[in-house]
């Protein structure tokens, strides 16, 4: 079946540092790609996405690209801020008997210290 | 966009209650709604799939007698989590679809048995 391997947290960074979080995946046929976000107490936010391979998906400063070459999805960010401090979560969607079908990678927490 | 409401968002309960969580589409009708259960410091687990007026499809390991899914209509559908003991305290997050559309997810209610 499809799966999502992201790197287990949590990862501690300063302020303003660099942000790469690596995603992979395992899929039969085109997924789509996601980086959801949860912040503590919240439920999930979509932060970007990308439907095809090499394709660039980009929010709030964040981007991952879709490589269906590595099959990966890895979430970058230049310049991370306190309130990025989240839980984030890569995942695919695939057809399955008629809807999407979401499968999960565990979560990365993420904790940005001044 | 849009948007998926789900009430309560934090209920605490006596062993043994049963307890009902609510999934609305506010601004579309969902063909397909989902129930996720994350437990700490994991990831979203798939708990069920249900399609208006059918019945739900329950994911291996899940007690169907246990949570019971009502999809009664395009906008709304309900967990409900019978005699619900301490284990049962999660996280449980809804998501709804439209045909073969992006997943749009609830807010999340935290369920605490005491």
């Amino acid at each position: 079946g499809d799966s999502v391997t992201q790197m287990e947290g949590p990862v501690t960074l300063s302020e303003e540092a660099f942000l790469t979080i690596n995603c992979t995946y395992t899929a039969t046929g085109y997924p789509s790609l996601f980086w959801y976000v949860q912040y503590p107490g919240e439920g999930l936010q979509l932060l970007l996405k990308a439907t095809k391979a090499d394709d660039k998906g980009s929010n709030k400063g964040f981007e991952a690209t879709y490589r269906k070459e590595t099959t990966s999805f890895h979430l970058e960010k230049g310049s991370v801020q306190v309130s990025d401090s989240a839980v984030y979560f890569c995942a695919l969607s695939a057809n399955s008997g008629g809807y999407q079908k979401v499968t999960f990678g565990i979560g990365t927490k993420l904790q940005v210290i001044p | 966009g849009a948007v998926v409401s789900q009430h309560p968002s934090r209920v605490i309960c006596k062993s043994g209650t049963s307890v009902k969580i609510e999934c609305r589409s506010l601004d579309f009708q969902a063909t397909t709604m989902f129930w996720y259960r994350q437990f700490p410091k994991q990831s979203l687990m798939l708990m069920a799939t249900s399609n208006e007026g059918s019945k739900a499809t329950y994911e291996q390991g899940v007690e169907k007698d246990k949570f019971l899914i009502n999809h009664a209509s395009l906008t709304l559908s309900t967990l409900t989590v019978t005699s619900a003991h301490p284990e049962d305290s999660s996280f449980y997050i809804c998501s709804a679809t439209q045909s073969n559309q992006p997943q749009h997810f609830g807010d999340g209610t935290r369920l605490s048995i005491l």
